[in-house]
């Protein structure tokens, strides 16, 4: 089925441990986004990339690391996960033009990391 | 600060109420959007306003883009429990990404 998927949903994890969240799109969107979901902070953008091989820091990138080889793909890595990186990361594409008046971010259902 | 401001941060209403939240910021902007979230999934789109003034309907939901550009309300009538979730307006930045404000959280009670 075409859509964004997110894998894993629920992942724990230790202080220190490199972790790896995956986002998968099918649409062939050139525009993919990363976010982080917390609570007072609402969505924060970390990194996004416009096209594959083309990645750009968003609002709070530090201590993350994407990359880009495929367009369906925008893995993000958290190199030595801290605690403050306790979160729901949410995945998320769109057309890499504006294509009428309601063209929307199309998200993921998250990943709920917890670093202990 | 942040980029946009929405009030109020919870809600929690009887079915059959209505209720207003808002979208508050001091810049001026070319579009907003609204997103609306449930429980364990991500943001859906609701609607995109784009002229200073439009209003558009949405079944029961009703949202104004403020005529200077800098706000927005989202208006529902007789809400319903399914109506119950977290609102989100959001800007568009140069490179398509968007910037949220932190949210309404809306609880309907039966």
């Amino acid at each position: 089925d075409a859509g964004i998927t997110q894998s894993p949903r629920y992942k724990i994890t230790e202080t220190g441990r490199q972790v790896t969240l995956m986002c998968h799109q099918t649409w062939s969107h050139s525009y993919m986004f990363w976010y982080r979901q917390d609570l007072g902070h609402g969505l924060r953008l970390i990194y996004y990339s416009a096209a594959a091989d083309i990645t750009d820091k968003g609002e709070v990138p530090d201590g993350y690391v994407v990359s880009r080889s495929k367009t369906e793909n925008f893995p993000l890595t958290l190199e030595s996960a801290t605690r403050s990186q306790t979160s729901v990361y949410f995945c998320a594409s769109t057309e890499p033009y504006w294509t009428g008046r309601d063209s929307p971010l199309h998200f993921g259902n998250g990943t709920r990391l917890t670093v202990t | 600060t942040q980029l946009l401001e929405q009030s109020p941060q919870f809600l929690s209403i009887q079915e059959g109420e209505n209720l207003t939240v808002y979208c508050n910021s001091s810049s001026v902007f070319s579009s907003l959007q609204w997103y609306r979230q449930e429980p364990g999934e991500g943001p859906v789109l609701l609607v995109t306003v784009v002229t200073g003034g439009e209003v558009k309907k949405l079944k029961r939901l009703t949202f104004q883009f403020g005529d200077a550009r800098k706000d927005s309300s989202l208006h529902i009538t007789a809400a319903q429990p399914g109506d119950t979730g977290l609102y989100l307006c959001a800007v568009s930045g140069s490179a398509r990404q968007l910037t949220f404000g932190s949210g309404t959280q809306l609880t309907v009670l039966p």
